[in-house]
């Protein structure tokens, strides 16, 4: 059964950083696209931040590009999310969800999630 | 990045009722579109991807359709277990991005 389970979160002050940590399992990790969706209070879903398979390619949503970084480490099937700069409008629950692609040409779906850790940026 | 607009917002549903959810993007996404489920406190489900292919697991009167900017999901009979807030999200274009929701409550 996949299982993803997120930790790291917590209040931290405007211009803190935070690391947030996503342990995987269930699957083959190595295999599969990885990804980070937050939900403010009350608010809808928001793509973060993905990561390939090996590393090497990431992307981000604009509003956290050059604050936040993804890294991963297949050997221990965890995925990390490191965030500096933070700011208010970065509180939220964060999701780390498996990012499949059924299709084998690019439908990028999130198949499963984390139950969330949550990240209050206030001071 | 492109826009996806859920309509409507919210609704309100008999047991029983069909209810149909629309999404539409600012620009084609192709059949690039998926739907998701979700309940108060808890992770979203993954219902339908690629515009109409039914993730496993997902209950049959759950259907999608549509492409290129214009998309439709469609329960055929509402059921108790149906109330829920459900988002579409586009995997055409990296800067994905997600529906603002429509919150599916009880009449």
């Amino acid at each position: 059964e996949v299982h993803l389970v997120e930790s790291g979160g917590g209040l931290v002050q405007p211009g803190g950083s935070l690391r947030l940590s996503c342990a995987a399992s269930g699957f083959t990790f190595s295999s599969y696209w990885m990804s980070w969706v937050r939900q403010a209070p009350g608010k809808g879903l928001e793509w973060v931040a993905s990561i390939k398979q090996d590393g090497s390619e990431k992307y981000f949503v604009g509003s956290v590009e050059g604050r936040f970084t993804i890294s991963r480490d297949n050997a221990k099937n965890s995925l990390d999310l490191q965030m500096n700069s933070l700011r208010a409008e970065d509180t939220a629950l964060y999701y780390c969800a498996r990012t499949h692609d059924p299709r084998g040409w690019g439908i990028r779906t999130f198949d499963y999630w984390g139950q969330g850790t949550l990240v209050t940026v206030s001071s | 990045d492109i826009q996806l607009t859920q309509s409507p917002s919210s609704l309100s549903a008999s047991v029983g009722d069909r209810v149909t959810i629309t999404c539409r993007a600012s620009q084609s996404v192709s059949v690039f579109l998926n739907w998701y489920q979700q309940k108060p406190g808890k992770a979203p489900n993954l219902l339908i991807y690629a515009a109409s292919s039914l993730q496993s697991g997902v209950p049959s009167r759950f259907s999608g359709s549509g492409s290129e900017t214009d998309f439709t999901l469609t329960i055929s009979s509402l059921q108790p277990d149906d109330f829920a807030t459900y988002y579409c999200q586009q995997s055409y274009i990296t800067s994905w991005t997600f529906g603002q929701g429509t919150k599916v409550d009880i009449k």
